[in-house]
C-alpha cells in the first residue's frame, strides 16, 4: 500500500534555529500535500496545503513566513520551521493525496521540541 | 467555515463495556471520515461515509452518516484496551481538504 514518510520522528533544538522536516511520499506521486499541528491530547489543525509546483496555502492565523514550506516535487514536501521558539514545541504530521478524489495517507509525525 | 464538534472529548470505560462517539457538523460535506490515531504515530483511516443514513461495520465498530450528512457516530460494542487511542472525525471538503474534529480521548481499562 501507499506509505508516506516523515522525516525525522522526532528533533530537538535550541530557540533562535530552524529546523527541516521532511515529508515523502514513497510509492506515488502526491500532488498535494498537507501539514498538520497537534497539541498533546487535542485533534490535527491544518497548518497549510502544498501543491507541487506552486506556492503552498496557508490557513488564516499561520504565519507563512515562519513555517516555510517548499513542494518542489511529486515526491516530497518539506517544512522548515525558522527561528524556532518553545512555543512552536509540537507534534507535525503531514499527509499526501494522489490527487482529486484520492484518499489521504498520513505520515507518522515529528516531534518537535524547542529548548 | 466549516467546524465539526465532537463528543465527548475524553471517555474512560471498563473493558467490555459499549459506547458512542458523535460528530456533528453545521454544514454539509461531501463525505466523512473516522480515523483513530496512538501515541506518537499518525491517524489511520478507520472508515469513510459518503452516502446520507450509511451505515458500515468494522469488527466491532459500527459507524453511521445522518440522512442530511451533517452528523455521524462511531459506536463500540464490548470495548476492548486494545481500542483505547484518539478517535477523530474528519469531514472532506473540496481537493480533498479534511477539517479535523477535536477528537475523543479513549482509555478502556482491563
Amino acid at each position: 500500500g501507499a506509505v508516506v514518510s516523515q522525516h525525522p520522528s522526532w528533533v530537538i533544538c535550541k530557540s533562535g534555529t530552524s529546523v527541516k522536516i521532511e515529508c515523502r511520499s514513497l510509492d506515488f506521486q502526491a500532488t498535494t500535500m498537507f501539514w498538520y499541528r497537534q497539541f498533546p491530547k487535542q485533534s490535527l489543525m491544518l497548518m497549510a496545503t502544498s501543491n507541487e509546483g506552486s506556492k503552498a496555502t496557508y490557513e488564516q492565523g499561520v504565519e507563512k513566513d515562519k513555517f516555510l514550506i517548499n513542494h518542489a516535487s511529486l515526491t516530497l514536501s518539506t517544512l522548515t520551521v525558522t527561528s524556532a521558539h518553545p512555543e512552536d514545541s509540537s507534534f507535525y504530521i503531514c499527509s499526501a493525496s494522489r490527487g482529486h478524489n484520492s484518499p489521504l495517507h498520513f505520515g507518522n509525525g515529528t516531534r518537535l521540541t524547542v529548548t | 467555515t466549516q467546524l465539526l464538534e465532537q463528543s465527548p472529548q475524553f471517555l474512560s470505560i471498563q473493558e467490555g463495556e459499549n459506547l458512542t462517539v458523535y460528530c456533528n457538523s453545521s454544514s454539509v460535506f461531501s463525505s466523512l471520515q473516522w480515523y483513530r490515531q496512538e501515541p506518537g504515530e499518525g491517524p489511520v483511516l478507520l472508515v469513510t461515509v459518503v452516502t446520507g443514513g450509511e451505515v458500515k461495520k468494522l469488527k466491532r465498530l459500527t459507524f453511521q452518516f445522518g440522512d442530511a450528512r451533517k452528523d455521524s457516530s462511531l459506536h463500540i460494542t464490548a470495548a476492548q484496551p486494545g481500542d483505547t487511542g484518539l478517535y477523530l472525525c474528519a469531514g472532506v471538503g473540496s481537493n480533498y481538504k479534511l477539517t479535523f474534529g477535536k477528537g475523543t480521548l479513549l482509555t478502556v481499562n482491563p
